[in-house]
């Protein structure tokens, strides 16, 4: 199975605060990766897929970007609503893996 | 607009089998280039994939439950249902269906239900 590694697990930051998280595949995946926010109680909404293109609806200050083993997701200017857990996801190979998550908290 | 439900028992007791039912709209189950998974989510953590059906009702499981999962669809009441035998408390999770599509090169899932919670407790 490709195991997804998120980094930082938690990262605290206020509002305007660009905020980076990183997803590391444990073999190439090439481009086929897709960013997750889940707020509390709520399901996951997907963000980006093919590692780089914004899902339609999702707010221009969410970016994705990388290929093989390294990805990052960016917020330009974090925004109240953005604070919540953002999951990776890998669909290059079965099974489909997510990394444990990472936090993005009120600082 | 594509929606997904997710319906089933809040409580199941160990060693029962849980049925799961994702009922679809706003598209075909038949739909080329589109599927359905299902994903769960222990309480506080992370998401897990469990089984993925094509259009052509092929079928996919994650490696560790493999034994204990069934995946199937009937395409005429647009529904998905998971079965999951022999339950343990460790099954606890809030349990997710997905749509997934394809574009340019592989599967991915764009629309989730918005879950169901399943406790297993004698």
């Amino acid at each position: 199975d490709i195991q997804m590694t998120q980094s930082p697990s938690t990262v605290s930051a206020s509002v305007g605060d660009r905020v980076t998280i990183t997803c590391r595949a444990s073999q190439s995946i090439s481009i086929w990766l897709a960013w997750y926010q889940q707020k509390p109680g709520k399901a996951p909404n997907l963000l980006i897929y093919d590692a780089s293109i914004l899902e339609s609806g999702v707010p221009s200050r969410f970016s994705g970007s990388g290929s093989g083993t390294e990805f990052t997701l960016t917020i330009s200017s974090l925004q109240p609503d953005d604070f919540a857990v953002f999951y990776c996801q890998q669909y290059r190979g079965y099974p489909w893996t997510f990394g444990q998550g990472t936090t993005v908290e009120i600082k | 607009q594509v929606t997904l439900k997710e319906s089933g028992p809040v409580l199941v007791k160990p060693t029962e089998t849980l049925t799961l039912t994702c009922t679809v709209s706003g598209f075909s189950l038949n739909t080329p280039r589109m599927g359905v998974s299902w994903i769960r989510q222990p309480p506080g953590k992370a998401l897990e994939w469990l089984a993925h059906i094509f259009s052509n009702d092929q079928k996919t499981y994650t490696t560790s439950l493999k034994s204990r999962l069934t995946i199937s669809k009937d395409t005429s009441k647009s529904q998905v249902v998971l079965t999951m035998t022999n339950l343990d408390p460790l099954d606890t999770a809030a349990y997710y269906c997905a749509r997934s599509r394809i574009e340019s090169g592989y599967y991915y899932m764009d629309v989730w239900g918005e879950g169901t919670t399943v406790t297993v407790s004698s």
